[in-house]
């Protein structure tokens, strides 16, 4: 089966721009995370879908950071304005349900200068 | 609040040496434990799950409750094990609303 999808790969912006990343999940899983992994640290759980339903973004910083996932399938992560903290990969994980373990995309490294 | 504790950033040992990566954990409630590993250049993916019991590519990790602790442990390791490790804690309802450890650096000298 074709594993998660993501792009861009690599991402480089200045600070108060803003970037928007893409998912696409495996096909058939309902529910869809975004995750921050920042160097040195292990992945956060920013927000989870279920379809195109949102089960937990408490962890999100909805001041600058948004997700959607209108028709249940692809997602967009966006982040307007970003700031250097900001830097980091950005993962999609996709699973069919919730008891089952995420499967992870290759990731979106994002440099925010 | 849910934390999970990797005290060791790089661990090194010997091909055929045994290895075991630390993981201690905190959680009220009943937690399921996981290994993730992340080879050079590949994508995140998953170990090994303490409900599963399984013991994949020779790794096996005890969870043992009165110390909070779930690590992963291998007799023999491989050249090929040189990867990063991540512990990581969920819910029994939720696996990937998970919190990570920081992970090990292993790596597997010849």
């Amino acid at each position: 089966e074709a594993g998660v999808a993501q792009s861009p790969r690599y991402k480089i912006i200045e600070k108060r721009q803003s970037v928007a990343f893409w998912c696409n999940p495996i096909s058939g899983h309902a529910t869809l995370y975004w995750y921050q992994q920042i160097l040195g640290q292990g992945p956060k759980l920013l927000i989870q879908f279920q379809n195109n339903g949102v089960v937990d973004d408490s962890q999100l910083p909805k001041d600058r950071f948004s997700a959607e996932r209108l028709k249940g399938v692809d997602s967009t992560l966006k982040i307007q304005p970003a700031k250097l903290e900001d830097s980091a990969v950005y993962l999609c994980a996709s699973s069919p349900e919730g008891l089952a373990a995420p499967v992870f995309g290759p990731g979106t490294r994002l440099t925010v200068l | 609040a849910q934390r999970v504790t990797q005290p060791e950033k790089l661990l090194s040992v010997f091909k055929g040496a045994p290895v075991e990566l630390k993981c201690n954990y905190s959680y009220s409630g009943s937690p399921e434990l996981f290994w993730y590993v992340q080879y050079s250049r590949q994508r995140l993916q998953l170990l090994l799950r303490h409900i599963s019991r399984e013991s994949i590519k020779g790794f096996t990790a005890d969870l043992n409750k009165g110390e909070t602790s779930f690590h992963l442990k291998k007799p023999f390791a491989q050249e090929e094990d040189s990867a990063m490790y991540y512990c990581a804690l969920s819910g029994r309802t939720n696996a990937g609303k998970s919190t990570f450890g920081d992970g090990t650096t292993l790596t597997v000298k010849p």
